[in-house]
């Protein structure tokens, strides 16, 4: 069983360009969810996608974007970057049938994302 | 809106001692429980899940409980070892599967 992954792991990026992350989940999940991790602090959830749609939605502006792809792979993007979203983006995979039940979420090894 | 708590913010204990690690909550309405551990740079390793119905979880040397009512949770670790230094960090989830985390305890075990 392929655990949870993610690409690519490190990447640097001016101020105002724009970034995409990628995230494979694991076999037989079909929920992703993406968390931003500032140094010295606990995820934040950004968003979830659930069967290719966006299924919740943390507080952080348009400019963040998903798409969840059919074989559940998901991508994260983010418009005009700010140095602010230095961080480590982390996916996480469950096999929730999108709904507020709970199952548990295995979490990718992240990308850290330096913005200068 | 849910805020979750970590007490102490650093811990550090010889090896071979018993620990307790901290978590509370505000809004009791949660589906479940989990805590993970977090290396330098690395990614989350779930290391228990505690359902809402639960009052605890055991894996090994770890012991995970669960009170709702009073918007807390502990995580013990018997017998500690050098290899348990990480951050571990607790996350209640509420609707749409959202976990929200605390700000974690980094642990450091002496040898």
């Amino acid at each position: 069983e392929t655990g949870v992954t993610q690409s690519p792991t490190h990447l640097i990026k001016t101020r105002g360009q724009q970034v995409t992350l990628r995230c494979s989940s694991q076999s037989g999940h079909n929920t992703v969810s993406w968390y931003q991790q500032a140094l010295g602090q606990g995820p934040q959830f950004i968003f979830q996608y659930y069967r290719e749609e966006e299924n919740g939605r943390g507080n952080f502006p348009p400019r963040f974007s998903g798409l969840q792809f059919p074989n559940y792979s998901s991508e994260l993007n983010v418009n005009a970057l700010e140095l602010d979203d230095s961080a480590l983006y982390l996916c996480a995979s469950s096999s929730a049938d999108g709904l507020a039940d709970s199952y548990e979420q295995y979490f990718g090894p992240g990308t850290r994302l330096t913005v200068t | 809106k849910q805020e979750v708590t970590q007490i102490p913010a650093a811990l550090s204990v010889p090896e071979g001692e018993n620990l307790v690690l901290n978590c509370s909550f505000t809004d009791s309405a949660i589906y479940n429980l989990q805590w993970f551990r977090q290396d330098p740079g690395k990614g989350l390793t779930s290391l228990l899940l505690i359902q809402s119905s639960q009052r605890e979880q055991t894996s090994g040397r770890l012991n995970a409980s669960l009170d709702k009512s009073s918007g807390r949770s502990t995580l013990y670790i018997a017998a500690s070892q050098p290899g348990d230094s990480a951050t571990y960090l607790c996350a209640v989830v509420g609707s749409w599967e959202k976990l929200t985390f605390g700000t974690g305890t980094r642990l450091t075990i002496i040898p």
